[in-house]
């Protein structure tokens, strides 16, 4: 399983435009890449998954460049209600062991 | 979509005693579930893999004698805490993976040991 790394913490504030970008090195050719949300005492709500290029939903953009070690998620026009964690995972969607191990994820905090 | 039900949101136990969490796919068969921990301020730590029907994988530091889990069914798993210490106290989270849906996550259950 591809390792991941994200930045610890990020702040914003309400209105704004959230981009919390994912390392992943690593990464092999039938891993996707997800991401999730969770608030506290919660379990984990998946957010978005992509392969490559942009996927858009309601909620959320990913970004993944061509050589797909990196992805950004993007978050538009924040509100307090977005305050989580955020956790950016690799893996194969169709895995044998079907595992998902989650990393350290990105703290964000909006602001008013 | 799929919903996971799990059960109890919280629970308070006296040291020395058995805690048990159940884990329900509400709306679809899970063949395979998975048992995480959190502790305060960190993330997710996946501790064993249910499978239905026969015996759960247990990650690597895991107690599997402490922490028991039977997948009875194709939409029930459970985790016993056995003999419970303070050191327990931690937020539990199942999940269950479809095809369909990917994975979907219970609601968690705070165990506090006393």
């Amino acid at each position: 399983l591809a390792k991941t790394t994200q930045p610890i913490s990020m702040d914003s504030y309400e209105g704004q435009e959230v981009n919390i970008t994912c390392s992943h090195n690593n990464i092999a050719t039938n891993d996707y890449i997800t991401w999730y949300q969770q608030f506290p005492s919660q379990g984990p709500r998946f957010i978005i998954q992509g392969y490559k290029t942009k996927v858009t939903n309601e909620v959320a953009s990913l970004f993944i460049p061509a050589d797909r070690k990196s992805s950004t998620l993007s978050l538009p026009r924040v509100s307090l209600s977005d305050t989580a964690v955020y956790y950016c995972l690799v893996g194969e969607v169709e895995s044998n062991t079907g595992k998902l191990i989650f990393g350290q994820g990105t703290t964000l905090q909006v602001k008013p | 979509g799929a919903v996971v039900s799990q059960h109890p949101s919280w629970v308070i136990c006296k040291s020395g005693t058995s805690v048990k969490i159940e884990c329900r796919s509400l709306d679809f068969q899970a063949t395979t579930m998975f048992w995480y921990r959190q502790f305060p301020k960190q993330s997710l730590m996946l501790m064993a893999t249910s499978n239905e029907g026969s015996k759960a994988t247990y990650e690597q530091g895991v107690e599997k004698d402490k922490f028991l889990i039977n997948h009875a069914s194709l939409t029930l798993s459970t985790l016993t805490v056995t003999s419970a210490h303070p050191e327990d106290s931690s937020f539990y989270i199942c999940s269950a993976r479809t095809k369909s849906y990917g994975y979907t996550f219970g609601s968690g259950t705070r165990l506090t040991v006393v």
